[in-house]
């Protein structure tokens, strides 16, 4: 299968600083990126859809000015969690999907732990 | 998208046996699903996919059953390795383009030596 890789793998940060999470597609042009957000012993939650060249989609509940996506190119796109609180403490994954046979299957990043201290 | 509960269901298998791991799905109209595992820390790795026109499909040591008039999914492994120990969680989607996955509530499964 198609290869995602997600930066950092973790990040721990200070209350009210902003983290910066990046998601690329290595092998294929991923023109939909999907960002969820795990709790522990949780399932996937989806957040928001992104793509390429246009703004992101996001879920009811999710504050789009808090969680900026950015979806500049067809292998990138980056979460920014803006002044980060103790409660934004999760684990963050990214999906991707490209065209032609990868029509439907979405491909995940490894995910980034964050901590907010 | 909806998701099924909060609890973390376990599944405790011996090693060698085989496992099946449930799941009851949301959406009538998805045409699509996938079974994923994940293993702590780390993102959801594909196991086997199934199409809603069918209702058996045989992976590697994996066989995933659909069940649309109940909305029912699920997910048997044979000859259940220690390896095999992680969370297994279903996952829905429309199939009509690049649509979100609509994760159920997942199952851990533990397998012991």
């Amino acid at each position: 299968g198609a290869v995602v890789s997600q930066h950092p793998s973790w990040v721990i940060c200070k209350s009210g600083t902003s983290v910066k999470i990046e998601c690329r597609s290595l092998d294929f042009q991923a023109t939909t990126m999907f960002w969820y957000r795990q709790f522990p012993k949780q399932s996937l939650m989806l957040m928001a859809t992104s793509n390429e060249g246009s703004k992101a989609t996001y879920e009811q509940g999710v504050e789009k000015d808090k969680f900026l996506i950015n979806h500049a190119s067809l292998t990138l796109s980056t979460l920014t969690v803006t002044s980060a609180h103790p409660e934004d403490s999760s684990f963050y994954i990214c999906s991707a999907q490209g065209g032609g046979n990868w029509n439907t299957e979405a491909f995940f990043g490894q995910g980034t732990r964050l901590t907010v201290v | 998208g909806e998701s099924v509960g909060l609890h973390l269901p376990t599944l405790s298998v011996q090693e060698g046996d085989n496992s099946i791991i449930n799941c009851a799905y949301s959406n009538s109209a998805s045409d699509y699903f996938i079974w994923y595992k994940q293993e702590s820390g780390k993102g959801p790795q594909f196991i086997i996919d199934i199409r809603s026109n069918m209702d058996k499909r045989q992976g590697q040591r994996v066989t995933v059953l659909l069940n649309k008039t109940v909305k029912h999914l699920s997910l048997q492994i044979a000859a259940t390795q220690p390896g095999d120990s992680a969370v297994y969680f279903c996952a829905e989607n429309m199939g009509t383009g690049r649509r979100a996955l609509t994760f159920g509530s997942g199952t851990r499964l533990q397998v012991q030596p």
